[in-house]
């Protein structure tokens, strides 16, 4: 059985730019969330993905954005990005059976100078 | 609003030293809760899932508990290898699937 995988591991972006994460989910999984986890804080929901559309969403501003394909991989996108979003990016996969057990990937570390 | 608050910030632990691990939370409704371990870097390992008070489980040298307002993670005998964040989180009813997580123990057991 695949594990969630993320790519890429780590991004370095200059203020203003825009970036897009990848996740694929695992195996016989549908549902897909994403988090960011700053420094010493907790993982915080940006939004979540199940069969192809948005289904919640975080406190998160509109620059971020995602979408969710057929094979139930992912990506989320940054616009604009600004100083704050360094953060790890966190990708986790669920099965709607599965009371909500999210299974988190190894994420990617976004750094923005 | 919900919120996840875990205690103590930090811990450390000698090896062998059993403690406990507290996870406070205010939901509207429950519909699990759920720990997880997090090594520096890496993303969080899925521990338990706990549904109801008085619910119980068990994994190796842990043990996870739930009443109606607060989850215990127990650690028996610790070894240096169980040093690691762990995360605590809830997932609220109202239709959303958000998972609200604590900020984390970070636990540190010495030889």
């Amino acid at each position: 059985e695949t594990g969630v995988t993320q790519s890429p591991t780590h991004l370095i972006k200059t203020r203003g730019q825009q970036v897009t994460l990848r996740c694929s989910s695992q195996s016989g999984h549908n549902t897909v969330s994403w988090y960011q986890q700053a420094l010493g804080q907790g993982p915080q929901f940006i939004f979540q993905y199940y069969r192809e559309e948005e289904n919640g969403r975080g406190n998160f501003p509109p620059r971020f954005s995602g979408l969710q394909f057929p094979n139930y991989s992912s990506e989320l996108n940054v616009n604009a990005l600004e100083l704050d979003d360094s953060a790890l990016y966190l990708c986790a996969s669920s099965a709607p059976q599965g009371g909500n057990e999210q299974y988190f990937g190894p994420g990617t570390r976004l750094t923005v100078t | 609003e919900d919120q996840v608050t875990q205690s103590p910030e930090a811990l450390r632990l000698q090896e062998g030293e059993s403690s406990s691990l507290n996870c406070s939370y205010t939901v509207s409704g429950l519909r699990g809760l759920f720990w997880y371990r997090q090594d520096p870097g890496k993303g969080p390992e899925f521990l338990f899932t706990l549904y109801s008070a008085g619910e119980e489980k068990e994994k190796e040298r842990l043990k996870a508990t739930l009443t109606k307002k607060e989850s215990f993670l127990h650690i028996t005998a610790p070894k240096p290898e169980d040093s690691a964040t762990y995360l605590c989180a809830v997932h609220a009813q109202g239709g959303s699937e958000k998972l609200v997580f604590g900020k984390g123990t970070k636990l540190t057991v010495n030889p």
